[in-house]
């Protein structure tokens, strides 16, 4: 089945500062990543997602690039502020069947004002 | 439109005694998931229904866990009897398509629950 490790685990950054987190899958097959940000007490919600047609996707100060030779995909949040700070995951699936999503481990990050 | 409901929010129980957890999905999704989250993990799945249909419960602890989706609505995770390692957020989420993969997954605030 699919596995899906992220990194760093932590991210500490002043605020203004670019974040970069890194996952990697297992599943060749696998052709939808979301990401997820979890606040405090609050369930995961979706920020951003791509599929593995396109090579990169914004929205505002995020992006999600995908390499699927490599089978790693990242989220580059730019100009960060305090209110980003959260927990956030990376996840993976693909289209045949009921495939379930599988999600990294996490990665908190902290914004420094 | 409302959110994904969830009860109760925090639960404290002695090992080998049950729990009940209740969600309500947003109203119109076909799918629903339940979700085990461990303290420092990301969310694994427990079990998927489409409408009131079991499509997936492979990592759902039959001997210990239940899971029912009445009338493709409300749904109802039991656990009984709990263990220390059942600790954990049961998140519940809902989406609209019957994929995961296809269409975003709406969460609930999770329950919470503590087994001493």
């Amino acid at each position: 089945g699919e596995n899906v490790e992220q990194h760093p685990s932590t991210l500490s950054v002043q605020e203004g500062d670019s974040a970069v987190i890194k996952c990697t899958y297992s599943d060749s097959a696998s052709n939808y990543f979301p990401w997820y940000k979890q606040e405090l007490g609050k369930g995961p919600q979706l920020i951003i997602d791509i599929r593995s047609n396109v090579g990169e996707k914004k929205d505002q100060r995020i992006a999600v690039t995908l390499n699927k030779t490599a089978k790693h995909f990242s989220l580059h949040i730019t100009e960060t502020q305090p209110e980003d700070s959260a927990v956030y995951f990376c996840a993976a699936t693909h289209n045949t069947g009921f495939q379930k999503l599988v999600f990294g481990t996490g990665t908190r990050l902290l914004v420094s004002p | 439109e409302a959110g994904v409901a969830q009860s109760p929010r925090y639960k404290i129980i002695e090992k080998r005694q049950s729990v009940a957890f209740w969600c309500n999905p947003i109203s119109g999704h076909a799918t629903l998931y339940w979700y085990q989250q461990i303290l420092g993990q990301g969310p694994k799945l427990l079990i998927q229904f489409q409408n009131n249909g079991v499509v997936d419960d492979s990592q759902l602890p039959k001997d210990r866990f239940s899971a029912e989706r009445l009338k493709g609505v409300d749904s109802t995770l039991k656990i009984q009897p709990a263990k220390l390692e059942d600790s954990a957020v049961y998140l519940c989420a809902s989406s609209r398509i019957g994929t995961a993969n296809t269409g975003e997954l709406f969460f609930g605030e999770g329950s919470r629950l503590t087994v001493l």
